[in-house]
């Protein structure tokens, strides 16, 4: 069965800090892991990572994932009360299917809370 | 553009009851996925409907029930509610067979068993 693990599963810091979020996941036939942010319903897309070694930005957010080591670490630097959010954590497998994508199979999420 | 579009936002049903909820994908999107997400877990897989079939079930029991229409629209319907049904229902589109396998998601929809 696949399984996602995030780390910690929530976390206070301070404005301006950076924060380290993780994720370690296995899965039989790893197709991609994705990153969302959820603030109050709907999870809104921050990355989605398929191969090693590569990062990838977005403002003050990157990510990178290490396919040896099955995991994926997301960061945030010079954090703001606006970051305050779950951050999850999702990997795909390769559907079965042509033509349609496979299940995602979220972490539990972490609980961030950025301080004035 | 309109996004993934979900009805009703909010839901208060009685143990034993029936519930049916609504999706509309981002047009273009053929591919529908519904997960539920209880307080404080991450979402969790229900089903994935692609071409108006069933293309993957997570684990849940048979009182849980999925079609999806000739507009690419969806219907979760959830037969005989448990307390334990009370969560977000989300619902996610996706362009198929691409590589750029991202899900959009609608606002969900909130159900309180009672």
């Amino acid at each position: 069965e696949d399984k996602v693990v995030q780390s910690p599963l929530s976390l206070v810091v301070h404005e301006g800090d950076t924060v380290t979020l993780n994720c370690s996941y296995e899965v039989t036939n790893f197709r991609s892991l994705l990153w969302y942010k959820q603030e109050k319903k709907a999870p809104t897309f921050l990355f989605m990572l398929t191969s090693s070694g590569i990062e990838k930005k977005s403002g003050r957010l990157s990510s990178i994932l290490d396919k040896k080591e099955l995991f994926s670490i997301l960061n945030i630097t010079a954090t703001q009360t606006g970051d305050s959010a779950v951050y999850l954590c999702a990997v795909e497998a390769r559907p079965y299917y042509t033509g349609a994508n496979s299940k995602l199979t979220f972490g539990k999420g972490i609980t961030l809370s950025v301080r004035p | 553009d309109a996004g993934v579009t979900q009805s009703p936002t909010h839901l208060i049903k009685t143990r034993g009851q029936h519930v049916t909820l609504r999706c509309s994908p981002i047009s273009g999107h053929k591919s529908v996925s519904w997960y539920q997400q209880v307080l404080g877990q991450g979402p969790q897989f229900i089903f994935q409907y692609y071409e108006k079939e069933e293309r993957g079930r997570g684990n849940f029991p048979d009182r849980f029930s999925a079609r999806q229409f000739p507009n690419y629209s969806s219907e979760l319907n959830v037969n005989a509610l448990l307390l334990g049904d009370s969560a977000l229902y989300l619902c996610a589109s996706s362009l198929p067979g691409t590589l750029n396998t991202e899900a959009f998601f609608g606002q969900g929809t909130r159900l309180t068993v009672v």
